[in-house]
């Protein structure tokens, strides 16, 4: 059962183009949603993350766009890099009975071609 | 060096051994979790620990043994290793009482079922 659910699987993007990745999810208990970048031999990295009170949040070239009554949310990178060319995972926290539990998308590997 | 370490970071073995993969981290994290990760399937998580001497299972924890005596090490057995457990291992940790939500990934183990 894939409770967050991930798309595209691979994106190519021209440098500077504006990659968009999109991410879906049923369950409302959801608290809290970080987007993780991963390169190759290495282990996934905390990116940004948004929590469903907030509709935008921007951290440099990185923005999440939230929409808490259609359940998605998604990662948008501004100009960008061929040094941005890696896996993103988005995720969803949940607390239950006082533990956190992180699920994860699928993946979408970008690549930013120059 | 303060951080989360995962050894060994290679490991070949074969169907029916037993095989321990280890985690250890230096911030004293309350929380620690295993992940696998394959293709098409993103993270998914095999078993958290909340504290030492408290864990309990994730997503896909069938095949798999952990313990925690000691809130620094986090080790994950594959108590009789079959072809369908070769993956990519992630150990993370985190620690709630920060606000700080995310979670630090280790560089993975990469395990060969042959």
């Amino acid at each position: 059962q894939q409770q967050v659910k991930q798309s595209p699987q691979s994106l190519i993007v021209q440098k500077g183009g504006i990659p968009i990745i999109n991410c879906a999810y049923e369950n409302t208990a959801f608290d809290y949603f970080p987007w993780y970048q991963q390169f190759p031999g290495k282990g996934p990295a905390l990116l940004i993350a948004i929590r469903p009170d907030v509709s935008e949040k921007k951290e440099g070239r990185f923005t999440i766009s939230f929409n808490k009554s259609a359940k998605q949310f998604s990662l948008h990178i501004m100009d960008s890099q061929p040094g941005d060319s890696a896996t993103y995972f988005c995720a969803a926290r949940v607390l239950s009975f006082g533990n956190e539990k992180l699920t994860f998308g699928t993946g979408t590997r970008l690549t930013i071609i120059p | 060096d303060a951080g989360i370490t995962q050894s060994p970071r290679y490991k070949i073995t074969e169907t029916g051994r037993q095989v321990t993969l280890m985690c250890h981290q230096t911030w004293s994290h309350s929380y620690m979790f295993w992940y696998r990760q394959d293709l098409g399937h993103g993270l998914r998580l095999i078993y958290y620990s909340a504290a030492a001497d408290i864990t309990d299972k994730g997503e896909v924890p069938d095949g798999y043994v952990v313990s925690r005596s000691k809130t620094e090490n986090f080790p994950l057995t594959l108590e009789s290793a079959t072809r369908s457990q070769t993956s990519v291992y992630f150990c993370a940790s985190s620690d709630r009482g920060t606000g700080n939500y995310g979670y630090t990934f280790g560089s993975g183990t990469r395990l060969t079922v042959v």
